[in-house]
């Protein structure tokens, strides 16, 4: 069963606008979330994260918020930028010695 | 400081043979994790090394096996190669435990034909 869910595959938005990646997962033993990033030909680089005690991470012009009871995390980049075209991916820790990955959503954004 | 750099990046192999592929961890690094992504699969945990141990194991098959060494560099095994088992094959290091995030590889690009 996949616990970290990304619905959406693919998204377009244009430069300078927001750009909302969202992420949902099934285990509610997760208590650190992280978001990547991912160029092709490149390995996954970390982005962002949220610790479950927390509904709202910031840095820079990347923001992450946490909704806990719906079991929903969103990636916020403002203003978007075309080089954050890349593949996103939301991954998930409960504790254990590995993260479990979404699968990724594709993020374009048009200048 | 150096990244954490796999070798090689591209590999094509027939059906049937096997594959060693190699992983070199961030200095300090103690924990080596391998991932397996596929076009609409995300990425797949395979396993992870600390200290030369094996913590956990994710829902392959005995063909796909690794191991660590002393200094904390880690190859990963792959043998009776089948086409699905075509991917990008990542490692990610960390100091101790995941949560802290990964540091992944460029990848290795692996083709069975």
């Amino acid at each position: 069963d996949q616990q970290v869910k990304q619905n959406s595959p693919s998204l377009s938005v244009q430069e300078g606008r927001i750009s909302i990646l969202n992420c949902d997962y099934t285990n509610s033993m997760f208590d650190y979330f992280l978001w990547y990033k991912k160029y092709p030909a490149e390995g996954p680089t970390f982005l962002i994260s949220i610790s479950s005690i927390k509904d709202k991470n910031e840095d820079g012009r990347f923001t992450v918020f946490l909704n806990k009871s719906a079991k929903h995390l969103s990636l916020h980049i403002v203003p978007s930028q075309p080089g954050d075209s890349a593949v996103y991916f939301c991954a998930a820790w409960a504790g254990s010695e590995k993260l479990v990955f979404g699968k990724g959503t594709k993020l374009t954004v048009n200048p | 400081k150096a990244g954490v750099t796999q070798t090689p990046r591209y590999l094509i192999k027939t059906r049937g043979q096997q594959v060693t592929l190699s992983c070199s961890p961030i200095s300090g690094h103690r924990s080596v994790s391998w991932y397996q992504q596929t076009p609409g699969q995300g990425l797949q945990f395979l396993f992870e090394y600390f200290s030369e141990t094996q913590r956990n194991k994710g829902n392959f098959p005995g063909r796909f096996s690794g191991r660590q060494f002393s200094n904390s560099r880690s190859e990963m095994n792959v043998s009776t190669l089948e086409l699905g088992d075509s991917a990008l094959y990542l490692c990610a290091s960390s100091e101790t435990t995941a949560v802290y995030g990964y540091t992944f590889g460029s990848g290795t690009r692996l083709t069975v034909v």
